[in-house]
């Protein structure tokens, strides 16, 4: 089972910043965040990970609470092509470790 | 850098027919996964292949079967194909040692009749 929770759709306006919570309150230690989408019937494509420190790349920003606990995911201006379904998922990163999947989070970003 | 490639794009079959999905892995890449993914459900681990050994199951029958290539491309054989089997089949390559950080394929869709 997905060890993460998070709500099941959200709707965003076109230019403006996109937040996708991300609940994990059983995470361990030595889990990291990740966050994957998926555009209909396409692969799922990785957008940023971390551990504990809040990260950012070309894509989005990663905000980690300091209990760990919960996450953000921030895409700063949202476009038309970034409708689809966000995944947050917890996994020990090493070891081969496979991704569990949750129903992730439907984003609609509306013009 | 080529990122990661399957084929067919599309496949249908009837049941207890057997199929062979094929994966690319990215360039650089050492370890190939391989997920089901049902329609309206979020992909499900099926197993990883490493040193052309299968390394780790997710909880389908052994009637879903693998290999790993020494140039790291994968297959994954489905025997006895049921109506169930309908899905979106996702590769992902990554590298042990390395990061980890699991890259897909654009997956291929199959279809039981």
């Amino acid at each position: 089972d997905a060890k993460t929770t998070q709500p099941p759709s959200m709707d965003c306006a076109e230019g403006r910043a996109a937040n996708l919570p991300c609940n994990h309150s059983t995470i361990s230690g030595n889990e990291y965040v990740y966050w994957y989408r998926q555009i209909h019937s396409q692969g799922p494509q990785y957008i940023i990970h971390g551990l504990k420190n809040n990260e950012t790349n070309e894509m989005a920003s990663l905000i980690i609470t300091e209990d760990r606990k919960s996450s953000t995911l921030i895409l700063p201006h949202a476009t038309l092509r970034d409708t689809a379904v966000y995944y947050c998922i917890v996994r020990v990163e090493g070891y081969g470790n496979k991704l569990v999947f949750g129903a992730g989070t439907i984003l609609r970003v509306k013009s | 850098e080529t990122g990661v490639t399957q084929s067919p794009t599309h496949l249908i079959k009837t049941r207890g027919q057997q199929v062979t999905l094929r994966c690319s892995s990215q360039s650089g890449h050492n370890t190939v996964s391989w997920y089901q993914q049902a329609l309206g459900q979020g992909p499900q681990f099926i197993f990883q292949y490493y040193r052309e050994e299968e390394n780790g199951r997710g909880n389908f029958p052994p009637r879903f079967s693998g290999l790993q290539f020494p140039n790291y491309s994968s297959e994954l054989n489905v025997n006895a194909l049921e109506l169930d089997d309908s899905a979106l089949y996702l590769c992902a390559s990554s590298l042990r040692g390395g990061r980890e950080t699991q890259y897909f394929g654009p997956g291929t869709r199959l279809l039981v009749l």
